[in-house]
């Protein structure tokens, strides 16, 4: 079974802390993924990675960075968190086009709490 | 930019009936899938069917099927039979060129006994 792990379900940081939220899967995927859901406005995505070290940009980038050193992992990092960044937060993984069924793949979410 | 529409927040259905769940959107891309997700109150999204915009056929999965119109960009699941256990959030989600995901915001199934 395709496994995504976020190191976190819940979490409650402090305005300003540097919040670190970690995903792992284990499928030798190459396309790893951040989102952010929120009510009414579905999953928006935050950064993406189709290989170690590479990210690209999302729709909602902004106040976010992600770090992928090893192909597995794929980390979201927030600099100085707000209060607008609670949220839940949600990664994904998929196979490259042709290597696998087109699928994303997630975890089981993190619901992140900024007071 | 990629817009995935979903004009119903909420909606409901009785148990054993039948209820289709509306998608539009809107890409300039000619090579693409399309699915519709699941996502329980456990939180944990679920692949509920997958469509290859270049196959004419709908696809169906036991009781999920979906109405595919490319030229009208729209892509509407139904559900036959409903279940209490499909009651969730669906989401419609087109990926452009197979490699990303757009997700729409979301339609709220409610499964009446």
């Amino acid at each position: 079974d395709v496994k995504v792990t976020q190191s976190s379900r819940y979490l409650v940081k402090r305005t300003g802390e540097k919040v670190f939220l970690e995903c792992v899967q284990d499928m030798d995927h190459e396309n790893m993924f951040w989102y952010r859901q929120d009510p009414g406005l579905g999953l928006r995505l935050i950064y993406f990675s189709y290989d170690v070290k590479m990210k690209e940009k999302g729709d909602i980038p902004e106040g976010y960075s992600v770090s992928r050193e090893k192909k597995e992992r794929f980390s979201l990092i927030l600099e100085s968190a707000s209060t607008n960044q609670t949220s839940m937060y949600l990664c994904a993984s998929s196979p490259p086009r042709g290597k696998g069924p087109t699928e994303a793949f997630f975890g089981q979410g993190t619901r992140l709490t900024v007071v | 930019a990629q817009t995935v529409t979903q004009s119903q927040p909420e909606m409901s259905v009785q148990e054993a009936e039948t209820v289709t769940l509306s998608c539009t959107y809107d890409t300039s891309e000619s090579d693409y899938y399309l699915f519709w997700y699941k996502q329980p109150p456990s939180r944990q999204m679920i692949l509920v069917i997958r469509q290859e915009a270049y196959k004419q056929q709908n696809a169906t999965e036991n009781r999920f099927s979906v109405n595919f119109q490319k030229a009208a960009k729209s892509f509407s699941l139904k559900i036959s039979d409903s279940q209490l256990g499909d009651a969730a959030m669906y989401f419609c989600a087109p990926s452009p060129g197979g490699q990303n995901f757009v997700f729409g915001p979301g339609t709220r199934l409610s499964v009446l006994p």
